[in-house]
Parts: C-alpha cells; structure tokens; sequence
C-alpha cells in the first residue's frame, strides 16, 4: 500500500520567514496530494491540495509543487505569521471513488513574532 | 458554511466496555470516513463507507470495529469490546459525490480514552 514520509517533525521560523515541509510517497498510482492544518484541539483541514496533471499549486502565501518523477510533494509558505503554527500533514491517495488518505507523520510548524 | 460535527467531543470507557462514536456528516455528501489518531502520531485511516456498505477498509479495523449510518443523517463507529489501544482521537469525514471532488471534509473528532 501507499507510504508517506514527511519532514521535518518540528520546524522553528521567525514571523516573515519561509517554510517548506516536504513529503514523499511511494504509489506511483496515486495522483491527488492534499495538504491538511490542524490546529489544537481541532480536526484537519484543507489548506490547499494538487493534483498530479500540474506541477505547482498556489494561493496567495501557501504554495504546493509536485515532483512525480521523484515521487515527492512540497508545502511552501511564505511570509510566516503566528497563526500559521500549527501542524501540518501531507497525504497521498488515488483518484478513486472513495479517495482514501494516507497521511504523513506530520510536522509541527511554530512561527514566532 | 457546512461542517462535520461529532459528538461526543471526549469518551472516557472501561476496557471491554462498548462504546458508539457519532458523526453528522454534511448533508449532501455521500462518501464516509472514520480515521483515528493516536496522541503524537500521525493520521490512520480506519474505513470509508458508500452507499450502505463498506468500500474500504484498514488493517486496524477489525471485528471489534463496525459502521452504521442508521438514517439519513447519522453515522456512527462502534467498538464493542475497547481495549486501552483504542485510546485516540477519531475523526469523522464526508466528501461530495461530485466527479473530482477529493477534498475531504473532517469533523472536530472525538477522544477517547479507555482506562
């Protein structure tokens, strides 16, 4: 079955600053990449998600790139702010009728003023 | 704006003991999820659900697990006999039927502890 990586586990940045969290999976059959933030306390939600027919996704700061040859995902953000900490998880699934999500291991972003 | 709600938002249980998680999916979506989460680590998927039936299922969802949507609005995850492992959030999710709608929409989730 599917295997998702993520890294980092933690990652530390000053407000303004830029993030990248990374993924990597292992079925070159799954073609759907959804992005997830969890704030404490909360269920997952989607924040921005690609599909494999495009290379780059953005909205406004956040940004998502899609290597399929590599089998490798991205989340950028840019120009930090303290409500972006939270975590973040990647996941990967096919596009079938029922989309199941493999989800990474997640990474705990903080940003500080 | 529609949502996922879950309730109840915290199950404390004896080990053996029963327990029924519920789950009010967004009313025009067709396809279920419950998912699980134990503390610190990351997001499992446990069973999708279409149509009446199980389409999908995982690993960790065994006998002592089953799914129900009892009417037209409810759907529920039963454990019958809990063990302390079941200790988790459990997440509930619904996508639209629409062609191409992946995103999907989860609840606030239910923790459970089992003692």
């Amino acid at each position: 079955g599917e295997n998702v990586e993520q890294h980092p586990s933690t990652l530390s940045v000053q407000e303004g600053d830029s993030a990248v969290i990374k993924c990597t999976y292992s079925d070159s059959a799954s073609n759907y990449f959804p992005w997830y933030k969890q704030e404490l306390g909360k269920g997952p939600q989607l924040i921005i998600d690609i599909r494999s027919n495009v290379g780059e996704k953005k909205d406004q700061r956040i940004a998502v790139t899609l290597n399929k040859t590599a089998k490798h995902f991205s989340l950028h953000i840019t120009e930090t702010q303290p409500e972006d900490s939270a975590v973040y998880f990647c996941a990967a699934s096919k596009n079938s009728g029922y989309s199941t999500l493999t989800f990474g291991k997640g990474t705990m972003l903080l940003v500080s003023p | 704006e529609p949502e996922v709600t879950q309730t109840p938002s915290h199950q404390v249980t004896q080990m053996g003991q029963e327990v029924i998680l519920r789950c009010v999916p967004i009313s025009n979506h067709l396809y279920f999820y419950w998912y699980r989460q134990i503390l610190g680590q990351k997001v499992e998927f446990l069973v999708s659900f279409y149509n009446n039936e199980i389409s999908e299922k995982s690993e960790i969802f065994d006998d002592q697990f089953s799914v129900e949507r009892p009417d037209g609005s409810n759907f529920t995850l039963k454990i019958r006999s809990t063990k302390l492992e079941d200790s988790a959030m459990y997440f509930c999710a619904s996508r639209s039927p629409g062609t191409g709608e992946n995103e999907q929409f989860f609840g606030p989730g239910t923790r459970l502890t089992v003692l």
